[in-house]
């Protein structure tokens, strides 16, 4: 069964301490990978769409890598308006309109 | 411009009454999509319209769920008759085709007693 796993479950991290959340998948035929982000009583954000393994997109410090077995989410020096969770969904080429959805990364920066 | 509107944002009832829930896309996206997001099952694809039409309704969970697009600018969720096991918060998103990214709206939390 088609599978999205994202790791940790949460981070806390000190305001400036990079790091790295990771989204693996068990997909038969990828299409594209979407990474988004929540607010607490919100509705998910969109940041980026990854297509082929080794394409990257940035937006602020924020870098989304791309293999074929996984993504990651790159936050270079976390600011506190940088936590949220960060869910991450895999669409497949057979099924295209469908997003599956990981459980999420719930990143927590203390000043 | 306008992202994807949806009311109410909070809903309260009690069990055995119907509820709708309302969502308008974005305009010029053909897609429309309802999801709900719970703690233990994460975010879950209800039902998947293109150009007004129903494509996909395997994520409906059973009959009490229906879902409606009259037009373009317009969907419905009813849940008739609704059961604590609803509560949740129910998400509508829209795509401007259906494989590219989908943008959501700020979701309806409904509370079923």
């Amino acid at each position: 069964e088609d599978q999205v796993t994202q790791s940790p479950e949460a981070l806390r991290l000190q305001e400036g301490e990079s790091s790295s959340l990771n989204c693996s998948y068990t997909v038969s035929g990828l299409r594209g990978l979407f990474w988004y982000r929540q607010d607490p009583g919100k509705g998910p954000e969109f940041l980026f769409t990854l297509y082929s393994a080794g394409e990257e997109k940035e937006k602020e410090r924020l870098k989304a890598t791309l293999t074929k077995k996984e993504s990651f989410l790159h936050i270079t020096a976390p600011k506190p308006e940088d936590s949220a969770t960060y869910l991450c969904a895999v669409q497949w080429a057979f099924n295209d309109y469908k997003l599956s959805f990981g459980a999420g990364t719930t990143v927590t920066v203390r000043a | 411009d306008a992202g994807v509107i949806q009311s109410p944002r909070h809903e309260v009832t009690e069990m055995g009454q119907e509820v709708t829930l309302r969502c308008k896309p974005i305009s010029g996206h053909n897609s429309l999509f309802w999801y709900r997001q719970t703690m233990m099952r994460g975010l879950e694809l209800l039902i998947y319209f293109n150009n007004n039409v129903p494509i996909d309704d395997s994520g409906m969970p059973e009959d009490r769920f229906s879902a409606k697009m009259p037009n373009a600018s317009f969907s419905t969720l009813k849940i008739q008759p609704s059961e604590p096991r609803d509560s949740a918060v129910y998400f509508c998103a829209s795509s401007r085709l259906s494989n590219n990214e989908q943008f959501f709206g700020p979701g309806t939390r409904l509370t079923v007693l």
